[in-house]
């Protein structure tokens, strides 16, 4: 298995342009959740999404982001428009079920806001 | 409120120089505790997941422990090779999403 892919791996933008990051689960799993990571508050929970239906968004820090997952192989995080403080690195993670509840990352977007 | 915290925050070991990472808890009703190994500029690489306190897990040099309030990493005659920043994350039963303590930033010299 490829494991999770994300893309772009990279990404630098201008305050106030949209930033939309990919993300490719793991076949077979489940659960979907989108992380951010930096330095000062770590591993942070954005969603997390159950057979492609979201079920937890408390962690989006405000309306300029947004996710979607339109199927079982695909998921989107959105920021529009962004901000310098967005800059972090963004993970996208999948498990098979609840039983198991092992998450798998992916290699993550560093994402840079000028 | 779910809280993890990790010790210490560094730690500079000596090739075959043993030692342990601590990971402390405060949780309503843990459902599990899980460790990831993370290399710079890479996702967290899944380690072990323990369930129960007494439950212990091995894998190479690593082995992880667990008790009603922490959990221990014990590295034996560690390589080079096991430099990383090491993550311990619960799942509570309380929300169904995982907590993240700061991490471990583990380097090994020879």
């Amino acid at each position: 298995d490829a494991g999770v892919i994300q893309s772009p791996r990279h990404e630098v933008t201008e305050m106030g342009q949209e930033v939309t990051l990919r993300c490719k689960p793991i076949s077979g799993h489940d659960y979907l959740f989108w992380y951010r990571q930096t330095m000062m508050r770590g591993l942070e929970l954005l969603i997390y999404f159950n057979n492609n239906v979201p079920i937890d968004d408390s962690g989006m820090p405000e309306d300029r982001f947004s996710a979607k997952m339109p199927n079982a192989s695909f998921s989107t995080l959105k920021i529009q428009p962004s901000e310098p403080r967005d800059s972090a690195v963004y993970f996208c993670a999948s498990s098979q079920d609840r039983a198991q509840e092992t998450q798998y990352f992916g290699p993550g977007t560093r994402l840079l806001v000028l | 409120e779910d809280q993890v915290t990790q010790s210490p925050e560094a730690l500079r070991l000596q090739e075959g120089e043993s030692s342990s990472l601590n990971c402390s808890y405060t949780v309503s009703g843990l459902r599990g505790l899980f460790w990831y190994r993370q290399d710079p500029g890479k996702g967290p690489e899944f380690l072990f997941t323990l369930y129960s306190a007494g439950e212990e897990k091995e894998k190479e040099r690593l082995k992880a422990t667990l008790t009603k309030k922490e959990s221990f990493l014990h590295i034996t005659a560690p390589k080079p090779e096991d430099s990383a920043t090491y993550l311990c994350a619960v799942l509570s039963g309380g929300y169904n999403k995982l907590i993240f303590g700061a991490g471990t930033r583990l380097a090994v010299h020879p």
